[in-house]
């Protein structure tokens, strides 16, 4: 299946600070990326579809503003955490669409912000 | 709205035994639907996917059946083997709003050596 890399894979920041996750697809291009936050034992709660080239369109209750997605190439997209607090710690997880529906996921990054 | 529902929440098999997970969605367009194993710490991995064009579908020890009638889909796991024991999240692919997946609950599998 396709490859889809994520850096990094954990990070320990401190409140207020900003945090950048890069993922990559290794072995393909994506046109749309999609990130997504899991807390302990949940599932996995969608945070914002990534387009190479266009501005990202984020679910409802995800501040635009807190997590900045960058999808300036069709391998890369990036999430940017702004101004961190505790509350943020989650395990951060990206995804690459392959066709029109099928995804593949990154490892993840696990974030915590103390 | 959209909502994926899936059974049990955790399933615990004597190995070499079968584990069924069972999963209803709402959007009766949707017409994708992937099934992922998730591992303690990573990222979820597909491991078979149905079309609904298509009732039922099956790679080596996974099979996946499809009803949409129902609007019901599940995962089938034959002759369970430690490895297997992993966290299985269902997924449909909704068309009532823009395009996207939503996923189930999940599935917590032990397969007990």
């Amino acid at each position: 299946g396709a490859v889809v890399s994520q850096h990094p894979s954990w990070v320990i920041c401190k409140s207020g600070t900003s945090v950048k996750i890069e993922c990559r697809s290794l072995d393909f291009q994506a046109t749309t990326m999609f990130w997504y936050r899991q807390f302990p034992k949940q599932s996995l709660m969608l945070m914002a579809t990534s387009n190479e080239g266009s501005k990202a369109t984020y679910e409802q209750g995800v501040e635009k503003d807190k997590f900045l997605i960058n999808h300036a190439s069709l391998t890369l997209s990036t999430l940017t955490v702004t101004s961190a607090h505790p509350e943020d710690s989650s395990f951060y997880i990206c995804s690459a669409e392959v066709g029109e529906e099928t995804q593949y996921f990154g490892p993840g990054t696990r974030l915590l912000v103390l | 709205g959209e909502n994926v529902e899936q059974h049990p929440s955790t399933l615990s098999v004597q190995e070499g035994d079968s584990a069924v997970i069972k999963c209803t969605y709402s959007d009766s367009a949707s017409n994708y639907f992937p099934w992922y194993k998730q591992e303690l710490g990573k990222g979820p991995q597909l491991i078979i996917d149905i079309r609904s064009n298509v009732g039922e579908k099956k790679d080596q020890r996974i099979a996946v059946t499809l009803n949409k009638t129902a609007k019901h889909f599940s995962l089938h796991i034959t002759e369970t083997q430690p490895e297997d024991s992993a966290v299985y999240f269902c997924a449909a692919h909704m068309k009532t709003s823009y395009d996207k997946v939503i996923f189930g609950p999940g599935t917590s599998l032990s397969v007990i050596p």
